[in-house]
């Protein structure tokens, strides 16, 4: 069983469109992340939500909208698409208490493409 | 945060130790050295991680200077699965549990031949 799964895996639209990215993990955690990968394969964190409550907020687009309806998912919707948001977005889960063992759980990633 | 600098490439024979090196010289007393490696087309995978003492487990061993201005991540026996991004991340520790994040460099791609 994956342990963090997103879906889809792969997403090719227009400029403008509006999208969904889906984020499930069955690990019992109760903070879950979403992180950016561009095109220079930087990393970056976008947000994260502990129990459906979000705590991080990274200067991120308001058109980015992440949704968690309850602590195992977090779902990522984008809304006008733009060029620069190609790019593979990975979800993420831990502890709370994460800090401890050091570890974050990451999905395989969902690789977006804006044309 | 705090930065941390990395060769950009490295290359390994196949069962021989691989040592990557990762500067980290404005590092605070407070900072936690962590390793997440990222194998092609996957997303990343925790290593390890320490304060000041050095670290061993299943995968690696971690080596920090007296100072902490530098540590090393060390692969006893690389195999050709180890090859991947490796990212030395800085982590505040004054911040914990739900408010605490990783944020990712650009690594070292680990080459390993035969």
């Amino acid at each position: 069983d994956t342990a963090v799964s997103q879906t889809p895996k792969y997403l090719v639209t227009q400029m403008g469109n509006d999208k969904s990215i889906k984020c499930e993990q069955n690990l019992g955690h109760d903070t879950m992340y979403w992180y950016k990968q561009d095109s220079k394969k930087f990393l970056k964190i976008m947000f994260s939500y502990n129990n459906k409550e979000l705590i991080i907020n990274e200067t991120v687009p308001n058109r980015f909208s992440p949704k968690s309806p309850d602590k195992a998912h977090l779902n990522l919707h984008i809304n006008s698409l733009e060029l620069g948001d190609s790019a593979v977005y990975f979800c993420a889960s831990s502890q709370r208490t994460w800090t401890a063992t050091g570890e974050l759980f990451f999905g395989e990633g969902s690789r977006l493409t804006v044309l | 945060d705090a930065k941390t600098t990395q060769p950009n490439s490295m290359e390994s024979n196949e069962e021989e130790p691989v040592h990557l090196p990762c500067n980290h010289s404005t590092i605070s007393g407070t900072d936690y050295i962590h390793w997440y490696r990222q194998l092609p087309s996957q997303g990343p995978e925790y290593v390890i991680h320490g304060l000041t003492s050095n670290v061993n487990n299943r995968m690696a061993s971690l080596a920090i200077a007296e100072d902490r201005k530098s540590s090393t991540l060390i692969l006893h026996r690389a195999t050709l699965r180890d090859a991947a991004v490796y990212y030395c991340i800085l982590r505040d520790g004054t911040l914990g549990g739900t408010a605490s994040k990783l944020t990712f460099g650009t690594g070292t791609r680990l080459q390993v031949t035969l």
